[in-house]
């Protein structure tokens, strides 16, 4: 079974509108934490925000923000006024308790338009 | 703001002969990761460092492939012989703390390795 789900392989957004870009994730263990990257088409990949599982608030940073749902085991993220800079793979990722390894998901492929 | 830096941005190199990517880490970071990513698939997890040994590797890490912290400041990943499915952007990692939940392990700009 996946443990990182990304279904969205691609989404447009306008510039100036916030757009959600979808994560669902698959652990047993009660610890764990939840990341996101973004890829430019350049390559490298660039931390962009995270939530831990007992974490009681959503997480935000900037003009990201995680939409936490635990008990359906998602977590979404939302960028807010988007920008033409924004365009990028994005990549949700799960590290599990007592393990040091990011599981990934396959991405998705944000374009935002003019 | 620190970064973590890798050398060379490309590298080919034909298949059989012997490959080492370089890496600096964080200067105040403690763990070191490799990460590889095959043309259009998702990031994959290959080994985890914390000091002076391996903490942890997936099954791809196999004995053609090794890692090493020769002084302070470098990370090294070398692929004794490569295949042409070692073809793939690799990416060194580091972070502050290993097994913490909440440390975010901050990655290079990768290395693509291209095998003939």
């Amino acid at each position: 079974a996946q443990k990182i789900t990304q279904t969205q392989p691609g989404m447009f957004v306008q510039e100036k509108e916030a757009v959600t870009l979808d994560c669902t994730y698959d652990t047993s263990d009660p610890s764990y934490g939840l990341f996101w990257y973004k890829q430019p088409s350049s390559g490298e990949m660039i931390f962009l925000i995270y939530q831990g599982s007992y974490d009681q608030q959503n997480a935000t940073e900037g003009r990201y923000s995680l939409n936490f749902q635990k008990a359906r085991k998602s977590a979404n993220l939302v960028i807010s006024a988007s920008q033409l800079g924004d365009s990028a793979m994005y990549f949700c990722a799960m590290r599990e308790l007592n393990t040091d390894k990011l599981i990934f998901g396959t991405g998705t492929r944000l374009q935002v338009f003019p | 703001e620190p970064e973590v830096t890798q050398t060379p941005s490309h590298q080919v190199t034909q298949m059989g002969q012997e490959v080492i990517l370089r890496c600096v880490p964080i200067s105040n970071h403690l763990y070191f990761y490799w990460y590889r990513q095959i043309l259009g698939q998702k990031v994959e997890f290959l080994v985890s460092f914390y000091n002076n040994e391996i903490s942890e590797k997936s099954e791809i890490f196999d004995d053609q492939f090794s890692v090493e912290r020769p002084d302070g400041s470098n990370f090294t990943l070398k692929i004794r012989s490569t295949k042409l499915e070692d073809s793939a952007m690799y990416f060194c990692a580091s972070s502050e703390a290993g097994r913490i939940s909440n440390q975010p392990q901050h990655f290079g700009d990768g290395t693509r390795l291209s095998i003939l």
